[in-house]
């Protein structure tokens, strides 16, 4: 079992609705990740969270949304996506940011209308 | 841009059979990272290198870091049908940077 705990597993949504993606770990980690997936590829780093301040923002669209209200929640805020966001949506964390490994959880697979 | 690049990227074997995944850079990595990850899955970890030279053993599977921590291997002895996924490697090429995945192999292991 993994220890990053990603919620929901599956989300279908249209493209007016608005939806969050949740995260969770309780291993102490202090940074937190959002990566994107799309099929055959690997992962893409969106955002990186450090001591829950954003650091690292991939020049990511604004119809993504972070927040970190804690040490051990990060959420993914979605509104008005398109077609082409569809993808699986991955958490991970580390110890700090700058020291692997990453742990990643399960992902959210995300399907847009 | 730091490029790795990792070979091959389809491997389809026999059960029993042998293999080996690489994953190169032209720049000395920190830290290098091997994942798998199955269909519907998170990727999982599988290894951490970070010394020249290193080898590290996971039941089957045997990672090699090269002395120069430009590349590294992962090999498979006797593969099995559960060893059939997505294997990833995962670089840092300097602390406090983000890590850049490998394209994957996708590998198949045939009963």
């Amino acid at each position: 079992d993994t220890e990053v705990t990603q919620t929901p597993k599956h989300l279908v949504m249209g493209m007016t609705n608005k939806k969050s993606l949740k995260c969770e770990q309780h291993m102490g980690h202090r940074a937190m990740y959002w990566y994107k997936q799309k099929a055959k590829k690997p992962p893409e780093l969106m955002f990186v969270y450090s001591y829950e301040k954003l650091s690292i923002n991939e020049s990511v669209p604004s119809r993504f949304s972070p927040e970190c209200p804690n040490s051990s929640l990060l959420n993914l805020h979605l509104h008005a996506l398109q077609p082409e966001d569809s993808a699986l949506y991955l958490c991970a964390s580390s110890q700090e940011w700058g020291y692997q490994p990453q742990h990643f959880g399960d992902g959210t697979r995300l399907s847009i209308l | 841009t730091q490029l790795l690049e990792q070979s091959p990227q389809f491997l389809s074997i026999q059960e029993g059979e042998n293999l080996t995944v690489y994953c190169n850079s032209s720049s000395v990595f920190s830290s290098l990272q091997w994942y798998r990850q199955e269909p519907g899955e998170g990727p999982v970890l599988l290894v951490t290198v970070v010394t020249g030279g290193e080898v590290k053993k996971l039941k089957r599977l045997t990672f090699q870091f090269g002395d120069a921590r430009k590349d590294s291997s992962l090999h498979i002895t006797a593969a099995q049908p559960g060893d059939t996924g997505l294997y990833l490697c995962a670089g840092e090429w300097n602390r406090d940077d983000k890590i850049i995945f490998g394209k994957g192999t996708r590998l198949h292991i045939l009963p």
